[in-house]
């Protein structure tokens, strides 16, 4: 079956580089895009950015000058990198395959906090 | 961005009682393709979102009747018939059709 697991360092100091790998199985990243959303206390759920089937990325403006989406299709791996880190980026991070949202991790905290 | 505004903010209920969720976007949310790119979610406390409903009527996998959405253009209802105790969480809409992608601010089901 269908499923994404994030994995992240929990506490990231600020003016840090975050970064985050979702591993996922029971379907190809070949076959589909892959997105990341966050949830924070102060914005609650934001969409980050996707990468495509074909490898190609967009992403939000918001978070577009640091933020880096890639992957790996030979270990089923997608990685989230995103430097600069502020107290705001406090919250939960989450990848999703973006078939209309049907699919989630389990999300991973991620503290900025000195 | 496109703004969803979700309300109520909060809605408490009784087990059985049916209710709407309102979702408003500020832009029409009809895709080129001619489809509205639409979809409801809920999250359960200390659960990650699950999808119920997509392109505003369209009943994800497993997802009870009990669920029900409709719409069009820029407004959006989402009606759960006969509330159950496993409904209780804070509902989502989220729209795909325009880049970027945004979220309601959500709306939390409560228990009466």
């Amino acid at each position: 079956q269908v499923q994404l697991k994030e994995t992240g360092p929990g506490l990231v100091q600020p003016t840090q580089t975050l970064s985050i790998t979702c591993t996922v199985s029971g379907f190809s990243l070949t076959s589909y895009y892959m997105q990341w959303v966050r949830q924070t206390p102060g914005k609650g759920l934001e969409w980050m950015g996707f990468i495509r089937s074909g490898g190609s990325t967009e992403y939000n403006s918001e978070f577009k000058s640091r933020l880096s989406i890639s992957r790996d299709t030979s270990k089923n791996q997608v990685f989230l990198k995103m430097n600069s880190l502020k107290t705001e980026d406090t919250g939960v991070y989450y990848c999703a395959r973006e078939d209309w949202f049907a699919y989630w991790g389990q999300g991973t905290l991620v503290t900025v906090s000195s | 961005d496109v703004v969803m505004t979700q309300t109520p903010p909060s809605l408490s209920v009784a087990i059985g009682q049916s209710v709407s969720i309102s979702c408003k976007s500020s832009q029409s949310l009809v895709y080129s393709d001619g489809k509205t790119y639409l979809h409801w979610l809920l999250q359960s406390p200390g659960r990650s979102p699950k999808r119920l409903i997509y392109q505003v009527s369209n009943l994800g996998s497993g997802v009870p009747d009990r669920f029900s959405g409709t719409g069009s253009q820029k407004d959006f209802t989402l009606k759960i018939s006969r509330v159950e105790a496993e409904d209780l969480g804070v509902y989502y809409c989220a729209q795909t059709t325009h880049f970027p992608r945004t979220f309601g601010g959500g709306t939390k089901l409560e228990l009466k």
